[in-house]
């Protein structure tokens, strides 16, 4: 079935270096692309969204990239701080479908060192 | 401004018990999502449902579960006759449901323990 995936489930990054968490979606009809963060023990958290139209959205210290052809998805995250720390999850959805119905990553576990 | 609300947020059932979880939605959002994570995967869409109906339950098991958004008072997700392979964390975000803009706002989750 088609699924929303990520690179790699565990990235280790230093304090003040850049991050970059990449995703892979492989339903070509999906058209709004969400990353949030999870805490433990908490809810996710909303980071940033793009629609398809674009291929690219900045937010404070995050960017998004989609790249249409090859279905890729990825969040950058500049200067990481300790607080970041979490697991990141992507989530796609075809709006024009059942546009509440969201699908989710597996995730990526950023850790944070100082 | 309070946000998504659940409760209870540990909830313990021995195998054959009813599990009724609960979720108030953001105020001013009328559309409420009902998702399952296990640990250590990703979150599973179960149903969405709008006041008074169930607009998607393609996620949602065909036995023992059922969920609500009353015209009055919070969602309700039931699962009947728990078993082991039901314990996980349940979570419910709402929005607001324009079409033109999908944001989903997660609450905190309960996570269910089932022995």
């Amino acid at each position: 079935g088609e699924s929303v995936g990520l690179h790699l489930p565990t990235l280790s990054v230093q304090e003040g270096d850049n991050s970059i968490i990449n995703c892979a979606y492989s339903n070509s009809a999906s058209d709004y692309f969400i990353w949030y963060k999870q805490e433990s023990g908490k809810g996710p958290q909303f980071i940033i969204d793009i629609r398809s139209n674009m291929d690219k959205r900045q937010g404070q210290r995050v960017t998004v990239l989609l790249n249409k052809t090859v279905k890729h998805l990825s969040l950058q995250i500049a200067a990481t701080q300790p607080g970041d720390s979490a697991v990141y999850f992507c989530a796609e959805t075809d709006t024009t479908d059942s546009w509440g119905k969201l699908q989710f990553g597996a995730g990526t576990q950023v850790v944070v060192t100082p | 401004n309070a946000g998504v609300m659940q409760n209870p947020r540990h909830l313990v059932r021995r195998r054959g018990q009813e599990a009724r979880l609960r979720c108030s939605p953001m105020k001013g959002h009328s559309h409420v999502y009902w998702y399952r994570q296990l640990p250590e995967e990703g979150l599973k869409f179960m149903v969405y449902l709008q006041k008074e109906n169930i607009i998607d339950e393609s996620g949602m098991p065909k036995e023992r579960f059922s969920a609500e958004f009353p015209k009055e008072g919070p969602s309700i997700l039931r699962i009947q006759q728990v078993v082991r392979g039901d314990s996980a964390a349940y979570f419910c975000a709402s929005s607001r449901g324009q079409p033109s803009y999908n944001e989903q706002f997660f609450g905190p989750g309960t996570r269910l323990t089932v022995l």
